[in-house]
């Protein structure tokens, strides 16, 4: 069945340098690849996305690549600050057979002051 | 302008038991969604509402689930009767535009089933 693999599950960071989070997604007619971040106790909220038809989007300190060919995306946030610790979710969906999104089961990102 | 809210925020109730969440999307988003997430796994799309109509329903466990969207507004998602592997975070999440698949989430409903 359709699925999305998240990796890591945690990932603790020195507060300035780079965290990473890496996805992979299973079904190729996927279009649409959402970037959720939960901070404790909250609601998840969308950061980013990013459509098929596109490799890359950046905005200030968070990027995502895409790679459609290896079924791969990934989120890159830099200059990493306390505030963005958090659960980060990554999502892909598409516009065939139904619009369900299917998420991958979170990384859970420290950031060390 | 008002957010996705999902009320309770949370719930304990017995095995056995019936519990009906209630999502109110952010007004005018035709799309709705329902997600559960169990002790820390991913979060599982349960269905999707477009207005009042069921778009897909394919994530739904079984029958002891029933989401209802009368009139296209708020939506109910009730569990009859609950079991203890209901336990979860259950959100409801709206979008108007469907390229925006689930954009604005609810902060979520706690169930606990003892």
């Amino acid at each position: 069945g359709e699925n999305v693999e998240q990796h890591p599950s945690t990932l603790s960071v020195q507060e300035g340098d780079s965290a990473v989070i890496k996805c992979t997604y299973s079904d190729s007619a996927s279009n649409y690849f959402p970037w959720y971040k939960q901070e404790l106790g909250k609601r998840p909220q969308l950061i980013i996305d990013i459509r098929s038809n596109v490799g890359e989007k950046k905005d200030q300190r968070i990027a995502v690549t895409l790679n459609k060919t290896a079924k791969h995306f990934s989120l890159h946030i830099t200059e990493t600050q306390p505030e963005d610790s958090a659960v980060y979710f990554c999502a892909a969906s598409k516009n065939t057979g139904g619009f369900k999104t299917i998420f991958g089961a979170g990384t859970r990102l420290f950031v060390k002051a | 302008e008002a957010g996705v809210t999902q009320f309770p925020s949370h719930s304990v109730i017995e095995k056995g038991q019936t519990v009906t969440l209630r999502c109110d999307p952010i007004s005018g988003h035709d799309n709705l969604y329902w997600y559960r997430r169990v002790m820390g796994k991913e979060i599982k799309f349960l269905l999707h509402f477009v207005k009042e109509s069921k778009q897909d329903e394919s994530g739904m466990p079984n029958n002891r689930f029933l989401a209802e969207r009368t009139g296209g507004t708020y939506s109910t998602l009730k569990v009859q009767p609950a079991e203890l592997e209901d336990s979860g975070v259950y959100f409801c999440a709206s979008s108007q535009d469907l390229r925006d698949r689930a954009a604005f989430f609810g902060q979520g409903t706690r169930l606990t089933v003892v």
